[in-house]
């Protein structure tokens, strides 16, 4: 059966915090890993990973995949109270479907 | 205008009524999914379609049924909703062609079975 595990479930953090949350996977067939972050209402896309090794950036978010361990990570560096949010990351069982982990609620405070 | 939008945003309903969530976009992409979202228990598949002739049943499916009207419409169904079908359901769609696999999601609709 396919899964997706993430943890921590919640992360409490205060601004300016390095934070690194973590997402394993067992897919049959995968293709990419994706990221997402859910505020209040849908979830809004983050990164797509597919190759090991080669980290994607967006400001301060960063992400890296390793297809050997099966695993990704989401690192978000000085953060900030709007980072506060659930975080998703789901396999692309390639195309087939996509398998949600179910999510980091990540708090930043003041 | 949002590229999927979901009617209704929020119901409540009571038990053994029959209602459907509709789903619409306008992103011309083949693929679209509905999921619900429990506390906790992330995004769960319900029902995929591939296009209109081709519709999976997800991880979830009992309880549910999906009708694809056309390529920009999707629709999810509780014939009889129970208690527990109170969840937060998104549709989304997805598109292979450019090589994007990302999906977009809809605003979700919160639907409350009393």
């Amino acid at each position: 059966e396919d899964k997706v595990v993430q943890s921590p479930l919640s992360l409490v953090v205060h601004e300016g915090d390095t934070v690194t949350l973590n997402c394993s996977y067992e897919v049959t067939n995968f293709r990419s890993l994706l990221w997402y972050k859910q505020e209040k209402k849908a979830p809004t896309f983050l990164f797509m990973l597919t190759s090991s090794g080669i980290e994607k950036k967006s400001g301060r978010l960063s992400s890296i995949l390793d297809k050997k361990e099966l695993f990704s990570i989401l690192n978000i560096t000085a953060t900030q109270t709007g980072d506060s949010a659930v975080y998703l990351c789901a396999a692309d069982n390639y195309g087939q479907n996509f398998v949600f982990g179910p999510g980091t609620r990540l708090s930043v405070l003041p | 205008d949002a590229d999927v939008t979901q009617t209704p945003r929020n119901r409540i309903t009571k038990t053994g009524k029959r209602i459907m969530l509709e789903c619409s976009q306008t992103k011309g992409h083949d693929r679209m999914y509905w999921y619900r979202q429990d506390p906790g228990l992330g995004l769960r598949l319900i029902y995929y379609s591939f296009d209109v002739k081709d519709i999976n049943k997800g991880e979830i499916s009992d309880g549910y049924s999906v009708s694809r009207q056309a390529q920009a419409k999707f629709s999810l169904s509780l014939e009889s909703a129970i208690p527990n079908q109170t969840a937060l359901y998104f549709c989304a769609t997805s598109d292979l062609t450019t090589g994007h696999y990302e999906q977009y999601f809809g605003p979700g609709t919160r639907l409350t079975v009393t």
